[in-house]
């Protein structure tokens, strides 16, 4: 079946060290994003990236660093910088179409959490 | 970014009954989808409907846009329990070549048995 994973599906962080959340997507999409979830909120957009070894920082990418050096993943690192890590993190595929014609696919999520 | 935002921001019906939430946003958009998530879960896409179509029906869902009024409807019809979870709606248009749609902070729907 195709689909995108995440990988944990929790995290636990200490303070001051940098985790990697991972993102796998076996849909041949073109495009990848990583949202943030906070409780009761929407979901903001850290970073995307449209093709390999290219990528965009979204809204909130301070604390936040990713690679695509393979179509298939799209890891997010989330480094020390970062003053308030503990949330929901997903990520997202889709095709790169201007119009967005397709919608996206989205992974079941990493919960991080510091302690 | 486009801002916008779903309301209510909860609902809370009874099985059989229908449920009916917003989208508004405030520049003009190609397209707005609307996606449900599960509680700890990622969002799952339910429908599309292009800024030159009013409505999109898929089962027991109908989408209604006014771009006149920059505002999105969804109603769920014959409610389940089942169909309890946050409703989200991404407002999508194309800059330079890329889309990024940007979510509202979604409705919680709550279907009692």
């Amino acid at each position: 079946d195709g689909g995108i994973t995440q990988s944990p599906k929790y995290l636990f962080r200490k303070e001051g060290q940098n985790v990697t959340l991972s993102c796998e997507q076996n849909l041949n999409h073109d495009a990848m994003y990583w949202y943030r979830q906070d409780p009761g909120q929407g979901l903001r957009l850290i970073y995307y990236s449209q093709i390999v070894n290219d990528f965009q920082k979204g809204d909130i990418a301070e604390g936040y660093s990713v690679s695509r050096e393979k179509k298939e993943s799209f890891p997010l690192t989330v480094t020390s910088a970062q003053k308030n890590p503990t949330a929901f993190y997903l990520c997202a595929s889709s095709i790169n179409l201007p119009d967005g014609l397709y919608g996206y696919t989205f992974g079941s999520g990493t919960r991080l959490t510091v302690v | 970014s486009q801002q916008g935002e779903e309301d209510p921001q909860a609902l809370s019906i009874q099985e059989g009954e229908n449920a009916t939430m917003n989208c508004s946003y405030k520049t003009s958009i190609n397209n707005l989808q609307w996606y449900r998530q599960n509680s700890g879960r990622g969002l799952v896409h339910l429908i599309l409907i292009r800024s030159n179509e009013r409505e999109k029906h898929s089962g027991r869902l109908r989408v209604t846009l006014d771009t006149s009024k920059k505002s999105s409807s969804l109603l769920i019809t014959a409610s389940r329990a089942a169909d309890t979870a946050s409703y989200f709606c991404a407002r999508g248009n194309a800059s330079g070549g890329s889309y990024i749609p940007t979510f509202g902070r979604g409705t919680s729907l709550i279907v009692h048995p």
